[in-house]
């Protein structure tokens, strides 16, 4: 009973280096999000998407790219990493939009710690 | 952007007491949210909050939906050690994806 897994769970990188964060659901779910954890400053949403092969942009965008080629996958890319991407990385998805009335959560991972030096 | 005041920012309580965070906005929320992480944790969902006015109960936890839809309130009854986490509140206006989230309440419980 995995629901969301994220890999890897801690990495550091240099600045300038690229990598990208795998999410992965095992629940068929439609939606899957990115958010960052900042001290202070709760979740913001980076990305997400509303089924396989959909993206969109959430609040904090800019410095990431995303892909969902496959359902159960939702991948956030990094091309150039810069130390205000250091964060901790969550992922979620949820079977139905947040605002819908069907009791549906969102799942999250248990995160990816970053470090850009 | 849009943005929730959640307070307070941390509490720190004795074991048994009860407990009341809010949540409020100057924008009008459809749905509001209540998740607790735990250290080293992502959140997990507590309660969730559809209409204006509705007040609903998870074991020793209760909510409401304010009725303005600007605020929302998280009481705890009766508080014990496994109450330690950080509470999020977040709000949901309608569109896709974005689910605003307050910055947190940090709980302390002493035993």
């Amino acid at each position: 009973n995995a629901g969301v897994t994220q890999t890897p769970k801690f990495r550091v990188l240099k600045t300038g280096q690229s990598m990208t964060l795998l999410c992965a659901q095992d629940m068929n779910h439609e939606y899957m999000y990115w958010y960052r954890q900042d001290p202070g400053m709760g979740l913001r949403l980076i990305h997400y998407s509303v089924g396989e092969g959909t993206t969109a942009k959430g609040e904090v965008p800019d410095g990431y790219n995303v892909s969902r080629l496959k359902k159960q996958n939702f991948l956030l890319g990094l091309e150039s990493a810069a130390p205000s991407q250091t964060s901790v990385y969550f992922c979620a998805s949820s079977s139905r939009p947040p605002g819908t009335v069907s009791n549906q959560p969102q799942h999250f991972g248990d995160g990816t710690r970053l470090s850009i030096l | 952007g849009q943005q929730l005041n959640q307070s307070p920012q941390s509490m720190f309580i004795q074991e048994g007491e009860d407990v009341s965070m809010n949540c409020t906005s100057s924008s009008i929320f459809n749905t509001w949210l209540w998740y607790k992480q735990d250290p080293g944790e992502g959140p997990v969902l507590l309660i969730a909050l559809y209409k204006a006015g509705e007040l609903t109960s998870n074991g020793r936890l209760t909510a409401q939906f304010g009725t303005t839809r600007k605020d929302s309130f998280l009481n705890i009854s009766a508080s014990i050690p496994s109450d330690v986490g950080i509470y999020f509140c977040a709000g949901f206006r309608g569109s896709q994806g974005n689910l605003i989230f307050g910055k947190g309440t940090k709980l302390s419980v002493k035993p």
